[in-house]
């Protein structure tokens, strides 16, 4: 079974500070990993998607198949950064559809001034 | 602008009321889906639809009910509402070629 684990609930940084949020995935072939962003109120966008290979408002993620691990990553933590971020995982073998998405528990980052 | 619209925003009921949650996407897209948010859980799947008349269970279909007799419109039903319902609620569509879009999200509470 395809899993998502986010093994931080919350991760608190100051401004400035580099932060990285935690993925791992259990999945048998090869995955579609997505980070997607939650702020406050508001609906989950997109942040990353691994086959782009882009830099979104700073943030990285580079997919590790050897470590099973898709780490979101960024130099400098703004206070803007602050929101919930939902690692996901969609593929061949998504349950009877490759496009369903499993997501993590999230992780709710603060940045604080 | 491409988008999923969810209707209500915001909806409370009581025990055992028909309630039924609109989405809509403008994005041609084949497939969609419903999701419930809560906290410490994250999102987990209640439905999805592979395209017109074709849907099938998600992760927790259990009180829930889906139809897609248009490409556009998924509404996700509850038959008989129970205060475990009581969650926030997302429709997001995607294509095979896309990333998953999502509504402005559903905050149901049932008492």
């Amino acid at each position: 079974a395809q899993r998502v684990t986010q093994p931080e609930k919350l991760l608190s940084v100051f401004k400035g500070a580099p932060v990285e949020l935690k993925c791992n995935y259990s999945y048998s072939g090869s995955p579609e990993l997505f980070w997607y962003v939650q702020y406050s109120r508001q609906r989950l966008q997109l942040l990353l998607r691994h086959i782009s290979r882009e830099s979104i408002k700073g943030f990285t993620a580079d997919l590790n198949k050897g470590e099973t691990s898709f780490h979101l990553k960024k130099p400098f933590a703004q206070e803007e950064d602050s929101a919930m971020y939902y690692c996901a995982l969609s593929g061949p073998n998504s349950g009877g559809s490759n496009y369903k998405l499993t997501f993590g528990k999230g992780t709710l980052l603060t940045v604080n001034p | 602008e491409a988008q999923v619209t969810q209707n209500p925003r915001y909806l409370i009921t009581v025990t055992g009321k028909k309630l039924t949650v609109t989405c809509s996407q403008n994005m041609n897209h084949e497939y969609m889906s419903w999701y419930r948010q809560d906290p410490g859980l994250g999102l987990r799947q209640i439905y999805y639809s592979m395209n017109v008349e074709v849907t099938d269970k998600g992760d927790v279909p259990e009180g829930y009910k889906v139809s897609r007799k248009e490409k556009r419109n998924f509404p996700l039903i509850l038959e008989s509402p129970s205060p475990n319902q009581t969650s926030l609620y997302f429709c997001a569509s995607r294509s095979w070629d896309t990333e998953a879009f999502f509504g402005q999200g559903t905050r149901l509470t049932v008492v």
